[in-house]
Formats: C-alpha cells, structure tokens, sequence
C-alpha cells in the first residue's frame, strides 16, 4: 500500500539555525513528491516538487529539499530558520501511473522556530 | 502563480440548513479539483475528486448524497453539505491542478463550517 511517514509530530528550532522536517514514503516505481506549508485557519501552499533529475529541489521562502531514492525519503531544509517559518508541514506523494492525480500526505509536522 | 479562491472562510448555520463551498481556479482552468476535510491538528483527508463535466469520485465512507458535488467549468466547483448537522462541522478545504502529470496541487484557504 502508498504510504507517506513524517514521524515527527513536532520539531523545534532556535531562530537561525538550520532545520529539517523529515518523510519518508511507500510507493511503487517513480513517485512525484511534494512539500506544502500550512498556516493556522489557512489552506495549504506548496513549497517545492521533485519529479525527476537533480535529488536536491530548490524552493518557496528558501526551503530545499532532497530526494533519496535507496533510502525512500524527501527531507525539507532550510539553513537558517525563521520564526515566521513556525507552521505545519505536510510532505506529500503521488503515484504517476495513477491517472487520478490525488495526493496520499503524511500526518503533517508542526514547526516550532523560537527567538 | 496558480490562484484558487475558495468561499466563504467562515459559515455559522443551525442545524439542517444546506451549505454551499465555491472553489475557483483564478488564473488557470482546472479539469479536475479535489475537497478535502481536516480535523483539528491532523492531515487532510480526501473526499472526493471532482471532474469536470462528470461525476464527481467519491472515496470510500464519503456520502455521495450528504456531500454534492457539482464541477459545471473549468474554474468552479462547488461542495454542498446538505441538512447539515454539528458532526459535519470541520474545516473543508479545496484544490485544483493544471492539466499536466507534473503539476502540483494548488489550495483555497478553507471554509470553517460550524453547525450549531
């Protein structure tokens, strides 16, 4: 069965020092992977894609995250946290041979970024 | 960048009133969009695709008659709760996506639904 794990409920970082919010993911073949960002009482926006290529993706508000296929996970980063970057974080996966497009997303981390 | 509106924020409706939830792709046409509820400091849970100009997918212990779905264009589809009840109140949350395998879902911001 397609499954995502964050298996971190909640990670908490010092203003400045870098961060990483970890997933790791169950699916066959070549998953399509994503990472969003959700703020309170809002819906969620997306942060960055790995489709194919370069393992490491660059993205929104300077977040990156890289892909490791043998160990099946797509860890977010940013070097320098802010405390605006206090939210909750899901990482998401979809299966390409699925013509569906839906989205299996992990149980979501909440990032705590503190002065 | 990809722009999904999604009316209203907020509604507060007594118990059995039916609640329409409007979700429009602003800057891009949308063949398929998806709804989602969210409970309270957990993931989303998908209810049901929703293609345009058919039927909408409904996942598995959705209901199809308690939850409609109507996706008449290409930038619009919309969610009715009908005689809604205190145990439907959540947070529902739309999005839409590209034509395209490798494009991203894209999110409205809610509709907190409160049924008295």
């Amino acid at each position: 069965a397609q499954s995502v794990a964050q298996p971190e409920d909640q990670v908490n970082v010092a203003e400045g020092n870098p961060l990483t919010v970890k997933c790791t993911y169950s699916v066959s073949g070549n998953p399509y992977l994503f990472w969003y960002v959700q703020y309170p009482n809002r819906g969620l926006q997306f942060l960055l894609k790995y489709i194919t290529g370069d393992n490491l993706v660059k993205g929104s508000y300077g977040f990156e995250a890289e892909f490791n296929k043998s160990q099946t996970s797509f860890h977010l980063k940013k070097p320098s946290a802010l405390v605006s970057d206090s939210a909750l974080y899901f990482c998401a996966v979809r299966d390409p041979s699925i013509n569906t497009g839906k989205l299996i997303f992990g149980q979501g981390t909440t990032l705590q970024v503190k002065p | 960048g990809a722009v999904v509106s999604q009316h209203p924020s907020w509604v507060i409706c007594k118990s059995g009133t039916s609640v329409k939830i409007e979700c429009r792709s602003l800057d891009f046409q949308a063949t398929t969009m998806f709804w989602y509820r969210q409970f309270p400091k957990q993931s989303l849970m998908l209810m049901a695709t929703s293609n345009e100009g058919s039927k909408a997918t409904y996942e598995q212990g959705v209901e199809k008659d308690k939850f409609l779905i109507n996706h008449a264009s290409l930038t619009l589809s919309t969610l009715t709760v009908t005689s809604a009840h205190p145990e439907d109140s959540s947070f529902y949350i739309c999005s839409a996506r590209r034509q395209g395998a490798e494009e991203p879902q894209h999110f409205g911001d809610g509709t907190r639904l409160s049924i008295l």
